[in-house]
């Protein structure tokens, strides 16, 4: 089976732009859940969405939006970036038969 | 608030020693443990796990122990190999709520020296 794929997986944006990241999760998986990486704050969950609907989120702005669409496949938007919001952004899914979540290669947005 | 905590942020063990890495939580209602491996430039790998109806779960090198009335659980790695230098990241996660909101601690950088 494939991974969670993450795509771009390098972004570079300025103040004020806004920005969609896409993930696809493992083949079967329907719950997809997005994390913010950033030295010294680990992973801060934002939210998960399961059969293309929210069901968690976490504490982050409304500036920060996800969807999930019928296949799985999920996208994030961040608008109005600021520069805090640079960081590695980690897409996991999770099958029905575990507990764990499988990570993707996640996508490095740097804002200037 | 930090409910998941590691405090140790890095760590450095001899090649063949034993590495324990440590993680303290603060909900009562956790009762999922997870950790998991990070090298640079890739996501988190998962390692292993431990419910909160065990106090222990074994995977060849590697054994999670759980003190439920501590809150803390603990990673241990036997015997240590340069390949395990990563950061690694303990999680927990309420399973009971039937979703899956997974709270990581800030993890620790475990440097295996040869």
């Amino acid at each position: 089976k494939a991974g969670v794929t993450q795509t771009p997986r390098y972004l570079i944006k300025t103040r004020g732009q806004q920005v969609t990241l896409s993930c696809s999760p493992i083949s079967g998986h329907r719950s997809v859940s997005w994390y913010q990486q950033t030295p010294g704050q680990g992973l801060q969950f934002l939210f998960e969405y399961f059969s293309e609907t929210q069901r968690n989120k976490g504490n982050f702005p409304g500036r920060f939006s996800g969807r999930q669409f019928s296949n799985s496949r999920s996208e994030m938007n961040v608008s109005t970036l600021e520069l805090g919001d640079s960081a590695l952004y980690l897409c996991a899914s999770k099958g029905p038969s575990y507990n764990e979540q499988f990570f993707g290669p996640g996508t490095r947005l740097t804002v200037l | 608030d930090q409910q998941v905590k590691q405090n140790s942020p890095s760590l450095s063990v001899q090649e063949g020693r034993i590495s324990i890495l440590n993680c303290d939580y603060t909900n009562s209602m956790f009762d999922y443990f997870l950790w998991y491996k990070k090298y640079p430039a890739e996501g988190p790998t998962f390692l292993i796990s431990i419910s909160s109806i065990k106090d222990k779960n074994e995977d060849g090198r590697f054994t999670v122990f759980l003190n439920k009335s501590a809150k803390h659980l603990s990673l241990h790695i036997v015997p240590s190999q340069p390949g395990d230098s990563a950061v690694y990241f303990c999680a927990a996660n309420d399973a009971t709520s039937g979703t899956y909101k997974y709270i990581f601690g800030t993890g620790t950088r475990l440097k295996v020296l040869a």
